[in-house]
Order: structure tokens, then C-alpha cells, then sequence
């Protein structure tokens, strides 16, 4: 079991560029999600799609955000354009069930703006 | 780390040890809990989840308890080792249908040798 995957496991880009990350879910799970962890703000909670279709975004802290899911095994979160505020480590979690419970998460990305 | 700073309780417990780390959930409808484990530069691992129509549960070396009456939660960690420093998460599920998981803000375990 390959677990979630993420790429890349780092980021480092200017303000302004765009930025994708990109994540795999366990094979068979019908739920993913997108969280952001900062020392401030802690683990945040962006955005998660059930069977491909995002249910919930209102964690998504601006239009520069966005997140597709086109098919079971992949999905994508973009920053465009990307400000140093968005500096943070995103991580991707799946789940088998449909209500959001034992969540399990890929090893993150770290994403640095300058 | 990303979990280190001024806001993050802090347990430290000598190896051999028996841990408590506890949790405060803010929903009385919370009917699911689950308590995570994240390592410097990992991502959450899970550890041990509980139903609300349960008040105790027993994992490998780790216990979850969950007293429903005064919204608490707690992991209790036998026999500490070093390998169990990590800042440890509680995230609770408000209900059923779309809800989703709602986590705690963390707390540091340091286990000495």
C-alpha cells in the first residue's frame, strides 16, 4: 500500500508565480482533501471532494486558490498568483468512507514564497 | 517544525513512562474522534480512533478514553519511548452527512532517554 503521494515534497517559487501541487489518493477511497498547516493558524481544512466533486470550499482562502479533482486517483491545488502569505506545508488526505473519518494523509508539501 | 511555537502545550515525560495527553472537543453532537500523530516533516499519522457510544478504547500500547459529559478526550501512551516525540493531534467529526473533521491545535510530547 502506497499510501496518499504528494509532488513535489517542496516548493520554493517568487511571488506571483503559479504554483500546482499534486496528490494521489489511496487507491479505492472515495473522499480527498486539501489542508493547509502553518504555526499560526495550525491545520486548516481547504477543501474536499466525495466521488470526484467538491463538496465543500469554503475553507479556500481566496480565488487564487482553486483545486480540481478530474478523475479518482488524482488531483491538483493551484496558486495563482502565489504571495508569500501562502507560504505553509499543504497536505492531501483521502478517506474510504463517505463521512469524513479516518482521514489518511500523504507526507506534504512545503511550499515557500518568497 | 511546523508545530513548534509559543501556542503549543508541551508534555515532556521520561522514557518508560506512561503519557496523557488530552483534548477538549467543543461539540456535544461529535459522535467520532480520532487521535493523529505528526513527526517533523511528516504528515498526520493516524493512531487510534473512538465512537461516542464508547468510553474506552484500546489500541497497541495506546489508550483512548472519551468522557462524553465534559466534552474530553485523552490518549494515554504506555511505556513512553523516544519514538513517540511528535506533537499529537485530536480531530473530532460534528455529525453525520457531509461533516467533516475538525482538528485540535496540537501538543508536543518529548520523551528523554
Amino acid at each position: 500500500d502506497a499510501g496518499v503521494i504528494q509532488s513535489p515534497r517542496h516548493e520554493v517559487t517568487e511571488m506571483g508565480q503559479e504554483v500546482t501541487l499534486r496528490c494521489k489518493p489511496i487507491s479505492g477511497h472515495n473522499s480527498l482533501f486539501w489542508y493547509r498547516q502553518t504555526m499560526m493558524r495550525g491545520l486548516e481544512l481547504l477543501i474536499y471532494f466525495n466521488n470526484n466533486v467538491p463538496i465543500d470550499d469554503s475553507g479556500m482562502p481566496e480565488d487564487r486558490f482553486s483545486a480540481k479533482m478530474p478523475n479518482a486517483s488524482f488531483s491538483t491545488l493551484k496558486i495563482q498568483p502565489s504571495e508569500p502569505r501562502d507560504s505553509a506545508v499543504y497536505f492531501c488526505a483521502s478517506s474510504l468512507t463517505r463521512r469524513q473519518e479516518t482521514q489518511y494523509f500523504g507526507p506534504g508539501t512545503r511550499l515557500l514564497v518568497l | 517544525g511546523e508545530n513548534v511555537g509559543l501556542h503549543l502545550p508541551t508534555l515532556s515525560v521520561q522514557e518508560g513512562d506512561n503519557s496523557i495527553i488530552n483534548c477538549a472537543y467543543s461539540n456535544s453532537a461529535s459522535d467520532y474522534f480520532i487521535w493523529y500523530k505528526q513527526e517533523s516533516g511528516k504528515g498526520p499519522q493516524f493512531i487510534i480512533d473512538i465512537r461516542s457510544n464508547m468510553d474506552k478504547r484500546q489500541g497497541q500500547r495506546v489508550t483512548v478514553l472519551l468522557n462524553k459529559t465534559v466534552k474530553h478526550l485523552s490518549l494515554q501512551i504506555a511505556a513512553t519511548q523516544p519514538g513517540d516525540s511528535a506533537v499529537y493531534f485530536c480531530a473530532e467529526n460534528k455529525g453525520s452527512g457531509y461533516s467533516t473533521l475538525t482538528f485540535g491545535k496540537g501538543t508536543m510530547l518529548l520523551v528523554s532517554p
